[in-house]
């Protein structure tokens, strides 16, 4: 059965403190999806990033970043160079082919100012 | 384009009441989905539609029910609420299947008495 782990429930850091939340994945089809959401303490889910198992290119956008590992089932996320805006529960999610989007249970992020 | 919106953001129900959480979307999407977040497990499945007039169970169908009559809505109903339905519920739905980005509406908190 698919399953994600984000073995991280909370983590602190300082403005301007690099940080990364771990994302560990298991699955047993080859093709599928995975997805990280942001939620603010406004309570609404962002959309992140969508990546497929056959791209295992990593990416950037501005301070965010992913770098996927099939050969380790991880889907990381890095923040560089916090920011308070950052703090936010973040999640991890997969998606399996005839199956449903899974969750993991989030990482809490908080920046200090 | 309002994309997702559910209403009410809030509601307080007593146990055995029943009511409708409403779930519409202006996107032209054909799926659509349920979850309930509840703290410590991440999002979890309720019901989705992959169409109108389809619908089908997720992870955690008891206590709900779900019709999909146009592209546009998907109620969530509750039939007689339990404490144990506590919970925030999201509304999602994007283009195809869960494979594809979902977006979500703000959210319901409702809590049962």
């Amino acid at each position: 059965a698919q399953k994600v782990t984000q073995a991280q429930t909370e983590i602190s850091v300082v403005e301007k403190e690099d940080v990364t939340l771990d994302c560990v994945y298991e699955t047993r089809d080859t093709t599928y999806y995975l997805f990280w959401y942001k939620q603010p303490p406004s309570g609404e889910l962002v959309f992140l990033i969508r990546r497929n198992s056959f791209d295992e290119q990593n990416e950037i956008s501005g301070r965010y970043s992913w770098n996927f590992q099939k050969s380790t089932s991880s889907f990381n996320f890095t923040i560089t160079a916090s920011q308070v805006v950052d703090s936010a529960v973040y999640f991890c999610a997969l998606y399996e082919r005839g199956s449903r989007l899974t969750f993991g249970e989030g990482t809490q992020l908080t920046v200090n100012p | 384009n309002a994309g997702v919106t559910q209403t009410p953001k809030f509601q307080v129900l007593k146990t055995g009441q029943s009511m409708t959480l409403q779930c519409a979307q202006d996107m032209n999407h054909e799926y659509m989905s349920w979850y309930r977040q509840d703290p410590g497990m991440g999002l979890r499945l309720i019901h989705y539609s992959v169409g109108a007039g389809i619908t089908d169970q997720g992870e955690v169908p008891n206590g709900y029910n779900v019709s999909r009559s146009t592209t546009e809505d998907f109620p969530l109903r509750l039939l007689s609420a339990a404490p144990s339905q506590t919970s925030v519920y999201f509304c999602a739905s994007s283009p195809g299947t869960g494979r594809d980005t979902q977006y979500f509406g703000p959210g319901t908190r409702l809590t049962v008495l």
